[in-house]
């Protein structure tokens, strides 16, 4: 089984839509990032948590929310979904402590129309 | 303005020639650094890393070379084989950042057989 999981994988969904991405690792990571690829653009932050009570925002935090609600679980949202948030997301964890590798899930496709 | 650059968006190489992926930053506060690869439809997966008090590291077919005064940092991958066609990322991070990654927009490799 995966580390990290993310459900969807894929999601189409129309402007004005609330939409969660969901993330959990049984890596028994403390941290847990949510990142988004745009082409040409690389991975950027949108949110972070160094543990369940420890969220933090990103380079990109406007029009997402996060909730950590355990140590293995955190969950992207967009309250209303825009088309320019058409993207691929992931989430990724790392362990605590130090500067280390991150581990990533295999992404989430969300179109807006 | 991005912090980290990898300025070519492709490459392509032979099968048994040397692979040379390359990375700028303009941020003098960076002092770790990763490269990641990445299949389609799978998350970034973790290749090497190197912190600012060496120039190089090595792990098998791979080697990261870090150029400080440069802002600069490559990697090698000899002999580059197809399976390593992918895209690869760089990614920097500072402890200012609290320990978040900036990542580059990627570079896409072919190894041609």
């Amino acid at each position: 089984d995966a580390d990290v999981t993310q459900t969807p994988r894929n999601r189409i969904t129309k402007t004005g839509k609330r939409i969660m991405l969901e993330c959990s690792q049984t890596k028994g990571h403390d941290r847990m990032y949510w990142y988004r690829q745009d082409p040409g653009l690389g991975l950027r932050l949108i949110y972070y948590s160094f543990d369940v009570k420890d969220i933090n925002k990103g380079e990109i935090s406007d029009g997402y929310s996060v909730s950590r609600q355990a140590q293995a679980k955190f969950s992207l949202s967009l309250e209303s979904a825009i088309p320019n948030q058409t993207a691929l997301y992931f989430c990724a964890t790392s362990e605590g402590g130090r500067i280390g590798t991150q581990y990533f899930g295999p992404g989430t496709r969300l179109t807006v129309l | 303005d991005q912090q980290v650059k990898q300025n070519s968006p492709s490459l392509s190489v032979q099968e048994g020639r040397i692979s040379i992926l390359n990375c700028d930053y303009t941020n003098s506060m960076f002092d770790y650094f990763l490269w990641y690869k990445k299949y389609p439809a799978e998350g970034p997966t973790f290749l090497i890393s190197i912190s600012s008090i060496k120039d190089k590291n090595e792990d098998g077919r791979f080697t990261v070379f870090l150029n400080k005064s440069a802002k600069h940092l490559s990697l090698h991958i000899v002999p580059s084989q197809p399976g390593d066609s992918a895209v690869y990322f760089c990614a920097a991070s500072a402890s200012n950042y609290g320990q978040n990654f900036v990542f580059g927009p990627g570079t896409r490799l072919s190894v041609l057989p």
